[in-house]
């Protein structure tokens, strides 16, 4: 069964330091998302990718926050200085289109110290 | 403001007795709803979704009911199973939006 993947499994960071988070979505799936969610709090929505550029973000997703796809299977997700409360688990996913079930990768476990 | 949220934090039920986890909604616009289960350290993963042209929908022991009057949206789950015990999301996706709302989760504990 085809899956989203992503790496690392967990990522620790200094305050400061920038981050890459890498995911692979399924390989026919068109519209790409990336969630994070806080320890023991609900999944919260970031952004979203269509079309080699941003569909929607949230409020989250300020400017230490970018996204690309540099190549035909690659999602990434930078935060460019990473503070204490960035700490959580991101989550990539990717529908075939908007509006239709989301396939969740296993998460990237991010700690800022 | 407005949000997906749920009834209650935590159910505890017996292995094969059936399991009914609640969710209220608060904005008339969202038209489309799924429940995710999410086991600890994983994603969260797909059980099953509804449109709101619908009022029921059944998968694998699984059956999802929308109630748009009230706002309120179900996953009953029938004779539970131990590999059941997650935590349980409903989320929406409001009109016109790409990403998913979720709710604050449910966690469902099966007793033996």
């Amino acid at each position: 069964e085809p899956e989203v993947t992503q790496t690392p499994s967990h990522q620790v960071t200094q305050m400061g330091q920038e981050v890459i988070l890498r995911c692979v979505p399924i390989s026919n799936h068109l519209y790409f998302y990336w969630y994070r969610q806080i320890l023991g709090q609900k999944v919260e929505f970031l952004v979203s990718f269509y079309n080699n550029e941003i569909s929607e973000k949230s409020e989250i997703f300020d400017d230490q926050f970018s996204v690309e796809r540099p190549d035909g299977s690659n999602f990434t997700l930078k935060i460019r200085s990473t503070k204490l409360e960035d700490s959580a688990m991101y989550f990539c996913a990717s529908s075939q289109e908007v509006n239709t079930e989301a396939f969740f990768g296993q998460g990237t476990r991010l700690t800022v110290v | 403001g407005e949000s997906v949220g749920l009834h209650l934090p935590t159910l505890s039920v017996q292995e094969g007795d059936n399991s009914i986890i609640n969710c209220a909604y608060s904005n008339s616009a969202s038209d489309y709803f799924i429940w995710y289960k999410q086991e600890s350290g994983k994603g969260p993963q797909f059980i099953i979704d509804i449109r709101s042209n619908m009022d029921k929908r059944q998968g694998q022991r699984v059956t999802v009911l929308l109630n748009k009057t009230v706002k309120h949206l179900s996953l009953q789950i029938a004779a539970t199973q131990p590999g059941d015990s997650a935590v349980y999301f409903c989320a929406e996706i409001r009109g016109g939006a790409d990403g998913l709302t979720f709710g604050k989760g449910t966690h469902l504990i099966i007793q033996p």
